[in-house]
């Protein structure tokens, strides 16, 4: 049974950067994609963009192009969303979610399991 | 940009009683739709996939249906950790999701 766990909250200045990490464990990781999506205080979710960290293919919102990059290290189990030019619309709470199959681009699965939720703040 | 809505935004309801929520896709989504339930302060977890399939360890109460641009998710009977807010989610295009139904106690 995969888990995902995420790295802790962040308090941000606008214009800056946030990374956000979240580790697997207990299942295979390479093969299966890591989605990223968000959700605004009191709002429904946005799905931002994937990875499959095996072949580090990527898919992206058209919304994010430009200011977000995900990447995975196989070797930690890891994967990680950058989002750049942080305004205070960006204030969200950021989740990373598996598929549940193997496929060839990270969007062409469901989303299950997902992480706990990564708080990011922007404030100045 | 596949655009989802769902219907009610609220459904208030006793334990026991039927829930019955609704989808609904800009254009078709063929079967590519799932729904989540999301509690206070929990991540989403996947409740139906394809449209009808149930998810590992999902109770038999809840039960998906439709084709193309209209989809319902039933719970047959709500049991008190049912009630939550529910998205509908579609993978045609890029991945989208609804704006949420939430299931109040009445």
């Amino acid at each position: 049974q995969v888990q995902l766990v995420q790295s802790g909250a962040e308090v941000k200045k606008p214009r800056s950067s946030v990374k956000v990490s979240c580790k697997a464990s207990g299942d295979t990781f390479s093969n299966y994609g890591i989605n990223w999506v968000r959700q605004a205080p009191g709002q429904g979710l946005e799905w931002m963009g994937g990875v499959i960290p095996f072949s580090g293919t990527t898919s992206y919102a058209q919304k994010f192009r430009g200011r977000v990059t995900i990447t995975a290290d196989e070797s930690t189990s890891t994967a990680y969303m950058e989002l750049s030019n942080l305004r205070s619309e960006d204030t969200a709470v950021y989740y990373c979610a598996r598929g549940v199959e193997i496929v060839v681009v990270p969007t062409a699965t469901w989303f299950d399991p997902w992480g706990q939720g990564t708080l990011v703040t922007v404030s100045s | 940009e596949i655009v989802l809505t769902q219907s009610p935004a609220t459904l208030s309801l006793s334990p026991g009683e039927r829930a019955t929520l609704s989808c609904r896709a800009s254009q078709s989504v063929n079967d590519y739709l799932a729904w989540y339930q999301q509690k206070p302060g929990q991540a989403p977890r996947l409740l139906i996939y394809d449209a009808s399939n149930r998810a590992t360890g999902i109770p038999a109460r809840f039960s998906g249906s439709g084709s193309g641009t209209d989809f319902t998710l039933t719970i047959s009977s709500l049991e008190p950790e049912d009630f939550a807010v529910y998205y509908c989610q579609q993978r045609t295009s890029w991945p989208s999701f609804g704006p949420g139904t939430r299931v109040d106690i009445k």
